[in-house]
């Protein structure tokens, strides 16, 4: 089955740096890479995906870039605000297979922390 | 519009006692899962329902059982819980299992002692 490893576990930037998290996954099928963002004490929200057919996506400050060959993806934030501090999780899947193959596998996630 | 509610928000469970977490959604969703969460584990799938009437297991399903009771409310048993049942447990809908857009509801932390 899919395994996506994402990186780093804990990250620490400073109001107004950028941040950068990074997972790699395994099955070459998968075609379709979320980003969930959990703010404590609440569930996961997606915040941005990308489909397998597009390089790079970007919504605001949040980027998301793919490199199919290499079998990875990052989840870019400019500008970083206090309420950017939350745990961030990639996930990936095969969007279109019915039946159990297009479940979403998710990594181990980012506590990411944007310090004043 | 509440999306996705979840019952309870905590319990604290002795080892070998079962129970029943509750899980409603109201966006006529028709694919509803249960994850649990664990440090340094990320999310991982334990049951889910594509559709009204269906049930399949994930990947962590020993242990537990599910119930797809209507289109709504998807609940996750446990039978006898250990203390390895110790963890933050979500229920999230979609509107189509192949869509993979999920809404996530609160959580409920379960502690076995």
């Amino acid at each position: 089955g899919e395994n996506v490893e994402q990186h780093p576990s804990t990250l620490s930037v400073q109001e107004g740096d950028s941040a950068v998290i990074k997972c790699t996954y395994s099955d070459s099928a998968s075609n379709y890479f979320p980003w969930y963002k959990q703010e404590l004490g609440k569930g996961p929200q997606l915040i941005i995906d990308i489909r397998s057919n597009v390089g790079e996506k970007k919504d605001q400050r949040i980027a998301v870039t793919l490199n199919k060959t290499a079998k990875h993806f990052s989840l870019h934030i400019t500008e970083t605000q206090p309420e950017d501090s939350a745990v961030y999780f990639c996930a990936a899947s095969i969007r279109g297979r019915t039946g159990g193959g297009n479940k979403l596998t998710f990594g181990t996630g980012t506590q990411l922390k944007v310090e004043l | 519009n509440a999306g996705v509610t979840q019952t309870p928000k905590f319990q604290v469970l002795k080892t070998g006692q079962s129970m029943t977490l509750q899980c409603a959604q109201d966006m006529n969703h028709n694919s509803m899962y249960w994850y649990r969460q664990d440090p340094g584990m990320g999310l991982r799938l334990i049951y889910y329902s594509a559709s009204e009437g269906t049930t399949d297991k994930g990947e962590v399903p020993n242990g537990y059982n599910v119930s797809r009771l209507n289109k709504r409310e998807f609940s996750l048993r446990l039978e006898s819980a250990a203390p390895s049942q110790t963890s933050v447990y979500f229920c999230a809908s979609s509107e189509l299992h192949g869509a993979n857009v999920l809404t996530f509801g609160a959580g409920s932390r379960l502690t076995v002692l």
